[in-house]
C-alpha cells in the first residue's frame, strides 16, 4: 500500500527552467511534509518542509505548494541549475506516541540539461 | 552526515550467509531506523529503535532482526541473506519530538 504517491518518476529540465513534482496522500493523520534532495552515492538531507497548516512555504528556489483538501502537495523549483541534478523524495510523517513514523514517495529522478 | 556513520559501505556476499549492519550516532538521539532504498519503492522503513533495547518491526521487517545495546549502535542483521535483500540500506536518527531524520550515506549490498 503507496501511502505517497509521487510522480513523475523522472524529470528532464532546462537549465532556468522550472521543475515540479507532485505527491499526493491518503492519510490524514499526517502532520507534516519534507522533502528530500538525494545525490548518488549520498543519503538523502532534507531540503524543505511544510506543516498542512499552511498553504506554500518558499526557501530561496524551492517552494512547496500544499493543498490540503485535494491532500495534494508539490514541489517547484525555480531557475533550475544543473547542480539541482539528484532525486527528489517527498514523505509524510506522522506521530505516534513520540514516535515519528514517515512514508516516503518512491522518488524522482531529476535531470537538469545546460 | 550529521554524526552518522554506516559500515560497511559495500558489502558482497553469497545467499544463505548472515550479514549484519551497523549504524553508529555520536548525536546522542533518541530514535534509529533502517530503512532499504530499491527503484521505484523509494525508502522502506525496516526496523526502528526508540530507545536502548527498545525495537520494533515497520513495513519490511522479514527475514531481517535488529539490536540496540547502546545508545549510539544499531545493528541490522540478515539472519540468511537472500537475493531479494540486494538493496542500498540507509541508516536514519532522529531526536524525536518533531526532530528530523537525517541519514548515514548508505550501505550497498549485494548477495549472489
Amino acid at each position: 500500500q503507496q501511502q505517497v504517491k509521487q510522480s513523475p518518476q523522472s524529470l528532464i529540465v532546462q537549465k532556468g527552467g522550472i521543475s515540479i513534482i507532485n505527491c499526493a496522500y491518503e492519510n490524514t493523520a499526517f502532520d507534516y511534509f519534507p522533502w528530500y534532495q538525494q545525490f548518488p552515492g549520498k543519503g538523502p538531507a532534507l531540503l524543505i518542509a511544510i506543516r498542512p497548516d499552511v498553504s506554500e512555504k518558499k526557501e530561496g528556489r524551492f517552494t512547496i505548494s500544499f493543498n490540503k483538501s485535494a491532500k495534494q502537495f508539490s514541489l517547484h523549483i525555480m531557475d533550475s541549475q544543473p547542480g539541482d541534478s539528484a532525486t527528489y523524495f517527498c514523505a509524510a510523517r506522522v506521530n505516534s506516541g513520540g514516535y515519528q513514523k514517515v512514508t516516503f514517495g518512491t522518488g524522482t529522478k531529476l535531470q537538469v540539461i545546460p | 552526515d550529521a554524526g552518522i556513520t554506516q559500515s560497511p559501505r559495500h558489502k558482497v556476499t553469497e545467499t544463505g550467509t548472515p550479514v549484519t549492519l551497523r549504524c553508529h550516532q555520536t548525536e546522542n538521539h533518541r530514535y534509529m531506523y533502517w530503512y532499504r532504498q530499491d527503484p521505484g519503492h523509494g525508502l522502506r522503513l525496516i526496523h526502528y529503535s526508540y530507545g536502548v533495547k527498545d525495537t520494533d518491526k515497520g513495513e519490511v521487517s522479514d527475514g531481517y532482526s535488529v539490536s540496540r545495546s547502546k545508545t549510539e549502535d544499531f545493528l541490522l542483521t540478515l539472519e540468511s541473506a537472500t537475493s531479494s535483500q540486494t538493496s542500498v540500506y540507509f541508516c536514519a536518527i532522529s531526536a524525536g519530538e518533531g526532530g528530523e531524520a537525517f541519514f548515514g550515506q548508505g550501505t550497498r549490498l549485494t548477495v549472489v
